[in-house]
């Protein structure tokens, strides 16, 4: 019973460019969050989705975050026009479903590096 | 793998309570972190508190302090005179090096009035 899938697990980008992470939730989960660790800092929120639709984005950057979670297919964080900030450890979760006390599972998350 | 093992997935204590929260860790390095975050239902992921494992002496923040026995790789949460505050789910995180985070699966606090 694989766990959450992310891939990948490093990825490297030029300022400017574009980053696609990605996240399989636990067969039979539905429900995806995503988290972004920052250098000495801790985990901080994102983005909630659920199949299709998005929860609660309430931690997501005005600008240049997007997220997804198509029917089929893997969750989507996309990074448009990368910046050194943009440098963190991308982790993502998902629940059977959005109850609080509903266990979250975690990937290995994505290092993304900036150049 | 690295695995961080929370044994409880759920507790339930009286408010002014104190209650534990048990977590052991595999790990092949030497130098590491580990951590105890609190998700409450806003679902962010705050600090409670950190401990570098070349440091012998336990952490403590307040009603928060750990039991760190790096030879039995434990790492265990006491929380002093619960309150109701506390009720969330806590997650044991072990990090560092080139593995980065590891996370347990949680255990859900439940602080009773």
């Amino acid at each position: 019973n694989a766990g959450v899938m992310q891939n990948p697990r490093h990825l490297v980008r030029r300022r400017g460019q574009e980053a696609r992470l990605r996240c399989s939730p636990m067969k039979g989960h539905s429900h995806v969050y995503w988290y972004r660790q920052l250098p000495e800092e801790g985990l901080k929120f994102m983005v909630y989705l659920q199949k299709e639709n998005i929860i609660d984005e309430s931690g997501m950057p005005k600008e240049r975050f997007s997220a997804e979670f198509p029917k089929e297919g893997p969750s989507i964080l996309r990074i448009q026009q990368v910046v050194r900030g943009d440098s963190a450890a991308y982790f993502c979760a998902s629940s059977r479903t959005g109850l609080v006390n509903q266990p979250q599972h975690f990937g290995d998350g994505t290092r993304l590096s900036i150049l | 793998a690295q695995t961080v093992t929370q044994s409880q997935p759920e507790m339930s204590v009286q408010e002014a309570e104190t209650v534990t929260l048990s977590c052991t860790y595999d790990t092949s390095e030497n130098n590491y972190y580990l951590f105890w975050y609190k998700q409450p239902p806003s679902r962010q992921m705050i600090l409670v508190i950190r401990q570098e494992a070349y440091k012998q002496q336990n952490a403590t923040e307040n009603r928060f302090s750990v039991n760190f026995q790096k030879a039995a790789k434990s790492f265990s949460l006491k929380i002093s005179d619960s309150q109701l505050g506390d009720t969330a789910m806590y997650f044991c995180l072990r990090g560092g090096g080139a593995d980065g985070l590891t996370f347990g699966k949680g255990t859900h606090l439940i602080i009773q009035p």
